[in-house]
């Protein structure tokens, strides 16, 4: 089955840095992979997502990329801001009618430092 | 627009007792996952339904049990409640042909 290996584990920037998360993934045949934004005691919040039919994605702050060759994707924070400290997740899936099982990787707690 | 419900959102339970978590998916959403997350852990997948019946399976402990109803609201059964067991419970749905999961609030369990 799917395994997720995400790194680093807790991430500490200044505000305006940029973080960046990695993850890499065992099964070729996924092809979907979210992101994932939680706070403490609240749900999953999907921040971006990309297909393994493209190899970067943007929206506004947020950027991810995927190489699937090397089974690895990155999410990338630019202009951080306090209020993106959170733990966020990478995850994994293999689109396939109902079966579309998310397996995450352990987490990265971001803080940015004001 | 209408989100994932989940109920109840607190629970507490005695070692030993049962309890049912419920989750209603948003509306014309054909697909429903669970989730167990532990303490300062990632979210695990329990079990899935596609259109009423059992699509998917994960690390789900033979003590629970679910289903998914005609009118496509779930519910998780859990029984012989461990204290391991103490975890946010997460319910997802999605619409087959579509890749987001939608989350639920979460229902978190407290065995004591």
């Amino acid at each position: 089955g799917e395994n997720v290996e995400q790194h680093p584990s807790t991430l500490s920037v200044q505000e305006g840095d940029s973080a960046v998360i990695k993850c890499t993934y065992s099964d070729s045949a996924s092809n979907y992979f979210p992101w994932y934004k939680q706070e403490l005691g609240k749900r999953p919040q999907l921040i971006i997502d990309i297909r393994s039919n493209v190899g970067e994605k943007k929206d506004q702050r947020i950027a991810v990329t995927l190489n699937k060759t090397a089974k690895h994707f990155s999410l990338h924070i630019t202009e951080t801001q306090p209020e993106d400290s959170a733990v966020y997740f990478c995850a994994a899936t293999l689109l396939s009618g109902g079966y579309n099982k998310l397996i995450f990787g352990a987490g990265t707690r971001l803080a940015v430092h004001p | 627009a209408a989100g994932v419900i989940q109920s109840p959102r607190h629970l507490i339970k005695e070692k030993r007792e049962t309890a049912t978590l419920k989750c209603y998916p948003i509306p014309r959403h054909d697909t429903v996952y669970w989730y167990q997350q532990g303490p300062g852990q990632d979210p695990q997948f329990l079990i899935s339904f596609y259109e009423k019946m059992q699509s998917d399976k994960g690390s789900i402990p033979d003590r629970f049990s679910a289903q998914q109803f005609s009118d496509y609201h779930s519910e998780l059964n859990m029984s012989s409640l461990e204290l391991g067991d103490s975890a946010l419970y997460f319910c997802a749905s999605s619409l087959v042909g579509w890749d987001e999961q939608f989350f639920g609030p979460g229902t978190r369990l407290t065995v004591l």
